[in-house]
């Protein structure tokens, strides 16, 4: 089973529609984050969460919001999606004795 | 300013030839990490190689090794005896500050494809 999960992998939705995507992981990490990936531009992350209690904006937070329901569950929300926000999000998780990131296997959202 | 910057959005290398991949960061923190992920056409992002900044060796795993100049502020990535598999996105990322600060940045990667 994988270690992070991403529901869905997949979304079509239309313009002004409420979306949520969802990550799950197993590997008890206090840290997960939310990145987009666009064509040309690498990762960039959205929001950072370093404990249930703590929520942190990165370089592009505006138009999102996220939600940390468990130290294993960080939602991810669009309140109103808008075409520019067609993209591959990545969730991932870390913790603070180890190095890497561990992705989840990416959620491709496109909105018409 | 970039963070992170990856100059060669493509690259072509030789089956079993070694290829380097160039990395430079920006950062006045004097406590960093860098970090390699391929990302394969399938999207999934797999960790490659880590090199930290007060490492006084350079990284290596497997084929891969970083090649790490502080004072240039560059980290390359080496990849030794390209295989085909190695066809694929590769991103370059740091993460600022001490090990209770994880905040990454990405480069915007490099297309390498090995041709056979």
């Amino acid at each position: 089973d994988a270690d992070v999960t991403q529901t869905p992998r997949n979304r079509i939705t239309k313009t002004g529609k409420r979306i949520m995507l969802e990550c799950s992981q197993t590997k008890g990490h206090d840290r997960m984050y939310w990145y987009r990936q666009d064509p040309g531009l690498g990762l960039r992350l959205i929001y950072y969460s370093f404990d249930v209690k703590d929520i942190n904006k990165g370089e592009i937070s505006d138009g999102y919001s996220v939600s940390r329901q468990a130290q294993a569950k960080f939602s991810l929300s669009l309140e109103s999606a808008i075409p520019n926000q067609t993209a591959l999000y990545f969730c991932a998780t870390s913790d603070q004795n180890r190095n890497e990131q561990f992705f989840g296997p990416g959620t491709r959202l496109t909105v018409l | 300013a970039q963070k992170i910057t990856q100059t060669q959005p493509g690259m072509f290398v030789q089956e079993k030839e070694a290829v380097t991949l160039d990395c430079t960061y920006d950062t006045s923190d004097p406590s960093y990490g860098l970090f390699w992920y391929k990302q394969p056409s399938s999207g999934e992002m797999i960790f490659l190689i880590y090199q930290g900044s007060y490492d006084q060796q350079n990284a290596t795993e497997g084929r891969y090794s970083l090649n790490f100049q502080k004072a240039r502020k560059s980290a390359n990535l080496v990849i030794s005896a390209s295989q085909l598999g190695d066809s694929a996105m590769y991103f370059c990322a740091m993460r600022e500050g001490g090990p209770n600060f994880n905040k990454f940045y990405f480069g915007s990667g490099t297309k390498l494809n090995v041709k056979p």
